[in-house]
């Protein structure tokens, strides 16, 4: 049973773009939200990550909206760069026993055109 | 360099044969995870460690896979007569146990192909 669900599985965006990706989940029990980044060959490396008591947070050009009520997340790359095009997945965790650990989505592959 | 490290970080093997992964954590961390991402997908989790206790373990994990953490240090992951179907990134991440502190660290990962 997939407990988070991810969209788009691709996604083509122009240089300088907004680049948006969209997260569902089901356990309510989860009470972190990290995103991912991941290279070809490389381990996924934390991007950003955000909390159900907040409804945004932004680091740099990257901006996590949070909806509590419809379960959903979203991650959002402004002025999108050629060095932004990886494969992304959302992720959650609760801090309860039986849900500590990641459960991710599927992933969207990123591709930035210049 | 204070990250997460895998070894070996590939890994070619006859079917049938047996296959240890070693991972060393973030120092002080006291959680160690293991998880399997095969092409195309996230990550899945397998088990994982506080300390040197095994506290969980997925149904993916079979019979044929055992993990250890003897000091609570390094952890090993075993496959035991591999399968063509074991054939995946093998990748360990570390976390700190502190109220507010779930975020995972993530290791290069250990690429396995079963021949």
């Amino acid at each position: 049973q997939q407990q988070v669900k991810q969209s788009p599985q691709s996604l083509i965006v122009q240089k300088g773009g907004i680049s948006i990706i969209n997260c569902a989940y089901e356990n309510t029990a989860f009470d972190y939200f990290p995103w991912y980044q991941q290279f070809p060959g490389k381990g996924p490396a934390l991007l950003i990550a955000i909390r159900p008591d907040v409804s945004e947070k932004k680091e740099g050009r990257f901006t996590i909206s949070f909806n509590k009520s419809a379960k959903q997340f979203s991650l959002h790359i402004m002025d999108s760069q050629p060095g932004d095009s990886a494969t992304y997945f959302c992720a959650a965790i609760g801090s309860n026993f039986g849900n500590e650990k990641l459960t991710f989505g599927t992933g969207t592959r990123l591709t930035i055109i210049p | 360099d204070t990250g997460v490290s895998q070894d070996p970080r590939h890994k070619i093997t006859k079917r049938g044969q047996n296959v240890t992964f070693r991972c060393d954590p973030i120092s002080e961390h006291n959680r160690l995870y293991w998880y399997r991402q095969t092409l195309g997908q996230g990550p899945e989790f397998l088990t994982y460690f506080q300390n040197e206790a095994q506290l969980e373990k997925s149904r993916l994990l079979s019979d044929r896979f055992s993990a250890e953490r003897p000091k609570g240090s390094f952890s090993t992951l075993e496959i035991q007569r591999t399968e063509q179907g074991d054939s995946a990134m093998y990748l360990c991440a570390s976390s700190p146990v502190l109220a507010g502190t779930e975020t995972q660290y993530f290791g290069p990962g250990t690429r396995l192909l079963v021949l």
